[in-house]
């Protein structure tokens, strides 16, 4: 079966420091990988995404993501926290069925930044 | 920038009644998508569709869901007798072919449905 895990329900980090989110997946083929961001009250944003070429892709807001085709991790960084980036992070690969592209989500991991 | 919009933002429904829930996808887009996500709970891919007809959709979406896109706006997801468990954040998206990034799906704010 096709799974998504977000091991840590929440990551707390204080404002200022590193942050990591961490996904691996399972998931048959060679799936996009994708960052998804929830605010409280809305929807999905895309942050960023994993194709191909450099393992390492920057996105939105300062965030990147390093793909890691070994441990079929996706973990999602970002060098300095601010406040503001307190929301539920969703991880989700995307694969190809019947012609058209299908996320499959993780549960989500609630980023808390703490001033 | 533009961006998905659905209607309404909140639905409070009797069980047993239809609900039609409404969106607008980006005007270039060619492929829709519903999703939906329940209270707690991950997102949970419903259905997609493309060229008027329904290209996939999980074991979720049974007989009492229907798609439609009935102009050349709009998207339409419709329930046809509502159930409590059918209470859920619903979730549009679209995605683009044309630009060769068909892949990166772009979410409306969603509609908030709440069957009593």
């Amino acid at each position: 079966a096709q799974s998504v895990a977000q091991p840590e329900d929440q990551v707390n980090v204080a404002e200022g420091n590193p942050l990591t989110v961490k996904c691996t997946y399972s998931v048959s083929g060679n799936p996009y990988l994708f960052w998804y961001v929830q605010y409280p009250n809305r929807g999905l944003q895309f942050l960023l995404k994993y194709i191909t070429g450099d393992n390492l892709v920057k996105g939105s807001y300062g965030f990147e993501a390093e793909f890691n085709k070994s441990q079929t991790s996706f973990h999602l960084k970002k060098p300095s926290a601010l406040v503001s980036d307190s929301a539920l992070y969703f991880c989700a690969p995307n694969r190809k069925a019947s012609g058209t592209y299908k996320y499959i989500f993780g549960t989500g991991t609630r980023l808390k930044v703490l001033a | 920038e533009p961006e998905v919009t659905q209607t309404p933002s909140h639905q409070v429904t009797q069980m047993g009644q239809e609900v039609i829930l409404r969106c607008v996808p980006i005007s270039n887009h060619l492929y829709f998508y519903w999703y939906r996500q329940i209270l707690g709970q991950k997102v949970e891919f419903l259905v997609s569709f493309y060229n008027n007809e329904i290209s996939e959709k999980s074991e979720i979406f049974d007989d009492q869901f229907s798609v439609e896109r009935p102009d050349g706006s709009n998207f339409t997801l419709k329930i046809r007798s509502t159930k409590l468990e059918d209470s859920a954040m619903y979730f549009c998206a679209s995605s683009d072919r044309t630009s060769g990034y068909q892949e990166t799906q772009y979410f409306g704010p969603g509609t908030r449905l709440l069957v009593l």
